[in-house]
């Protein structure tokens, strides 16, 4: 069982809904982590947070909005997607430090979302 | 981030040893080297990382060369449950936030 949970597991959407993906975590960490894995692909990093501000977005497209609500909470909303955005939307959180570099990220097990 | 050079594909048997080689030649001095793996159908998880010194834990040993330029992974006695995608990481250590690049791994495949 992991300890970052992702919700929902399966997520099929049209072009223009509006959705969320969620994402929780209870280990105190203070970092948290939206990446993106086509199949047969590695993850990609999209955005990285730490303590609650966005440090990190590898350019990605506005049409993905993250949001930290709070410490234990991290959301991505979904808005106008389109077919090629269809992938696993991992999350991921860790300790924040000096040497963050060092610091092992824990996964969730994903968010498959799949436009129409 | 400094590129990490792994085998695509990679094959043992059960209860066999595996070591699963990475190339990092260009890494820097405070890079760490971090390994996950990713079973089917499961989001990444940590196995083991290291700055400069070998690394052991309840689920593999980290072999770190002298030079820094390139590590092994070692699975003492590899069960069908590590069959997966290994990925062999190189991060920036001074920064904060730790920002993984993946490659794109080695897959492993565990024979009875």
């Amino acid at each position: 069982d992991t300890e970052v949970t992702q919700t929902p597991k399966h997520l099929v959407m049209g072009m223009t809904n509006k959705k969320s993906l969620k994402c929780e975590q209870h280990m105190g960490h203070r970092a948290m982590y939206w990446y993106k894995q086509k199949a047969k692909k590695p993850p990609e990093l999209m955005f990285v947070y730490s303590y609650e501000k966005l440090s990190i977005n590898e350019s990605v497209p506005s049409r993905f909005s993250p949001e930290c609500p709070n410490s234990s909470l991290l959301n991505l909303h979904l808005h106008a997607l389109q077919p090629e955005d269809s992938a696993l939307y991992l999350c991921a959180s860790s300790q924040v430090g000096r040497a963050l570099g060092g610091q092992p990220q824990h996964f969730g097990d994903g968010t498959r979302l799949s436009i129409l | 981030d400094a590129k990490t050079t792994q085998p695509n594909s990679m094959e043992s048997n059960e209860e066999e040893p595996v070591h699963l080689p990475c190339n990092h030649s260009t890494i820097s001095g405070t890079d760490y080297i971090h390994w996950y793996r990713q079973l089917p159908s499961q989001g990444p998880e940590y196995v083991i990382h290291g700055l400069t010194s070998n690394v052991n834990n309840r689920m593999a040993s980290l072999a770190i060369a002298e030079d820094r330029k390139s590590s092994t992974l070692i699975l003492h006695r590899a069960t069908l449950r590590d069959a997966a995608v290994y990925y062999c990481i190189s991060n920036a250590g001074g920064t904060s936030y730790g920002k993984l690049t993946f490659g794109q791994g080695t897959i492993l495949t565990v024979h009875p």
